[in-house]
């Protein structure tokens, strides 16, 4: 089983700053089947990104994934009000598929 | 609009069973896998299971917490996922979400529906 680790558990930023997410994995996340979500309170999650990089569809371009194998990374180039949320990292390569803790997004 | 629902969620005594139902729309269900994954309260999202499309055969996928006790299914004709529940534990209390997959990636979702198992 692949195991993921995101950090920080937690981030406390302001509006309009750079936030830096981080997923590593136990081991090589196969065709870098890694994608990120985003989850606010009570809503289901959402994707951002997948195959490491590639954003989904309406996803604003603000949201950036970079990274290979092992580590894996989220960049919110400028934190907007509405990205104050909880952010996963899915691997999806190899069953049984497995997701991040998360780690949280939080206003400063 | 792809649209996913799910439904059948409910308060449950340990040991019993239930199942869950995933209404969809808007796209060919045929022609994806489907996922579900569930989140306990106040927790992260664990994987619990996937269905391939039937043309490459539906093979089914289980988490190890959950193998031998969830079975998943599929209604092509109708568009609906389904999970059979049995032998409910309490951790196995959470918000279960269905989910299109796109090859294996879960692309698109449903709100989600809540099973508490308490006696």
């Amino acid at each position: 089983e692949i195991v993921l680790t995101q950090s920080p558990d937690t981030l406390s930023l302001s509006p309009g700053e750079r936030a830096t997410l981080s997923c590593r994995a136990s081991q090589s996340v196969g065709n870098n089947y890694l994608a990120w979500y985003q989850q606010k309170r009570g809503q289901a999650p959402r994707l951002l990104i997948y195959e490491a990089s590639t954003r989904a569809t309406g996803i604003a371009d603000r949201f950036s994934g970079s990274g290979s194998g092992t580590d894996f990374t989220l960049t919110i180039s400028r934190l907007e009000p509405e990205d104050f949320a909880v952010y996963y990292c899915h691997q999806y390569a190899s069953s049984p598929w497995t997701f991040g803790l998360g780690t949280k997004v939080e206003i400063k | 609009e792809v649209q996913l629902v799910e439904s059948g969620g409910d308060l449950v005594q340990p040991g019993r069973s239930l199942r869950l139902s995933c209404r969809t729309s808007g796209f060919n269900f045929g022609d994806f896998g489907v996922g579900w994954v569930r989140q306990a309260p106040g927790k992260g999202l664990e994987w619990v299971g996937f269905i391939g499309k039937k043309a490459l055969g539906g093979t089914m996928y289980y988490a190890a917490s959950v193998k031998g006790r969830f079975t998943i299914s599929r209604d092509d004709s109708e568009g609906i996922g389904y999970l059979q529940l049995s032998s409910l534990k309490t951790e196995d209390t959470a918000v279960y979400y269905c989910a299109r997959s796109s090859g294996w990636l879960f692309a698109s979702w449903g709100q989600g529906t809540l099973v508490t198992v308490s006696s």
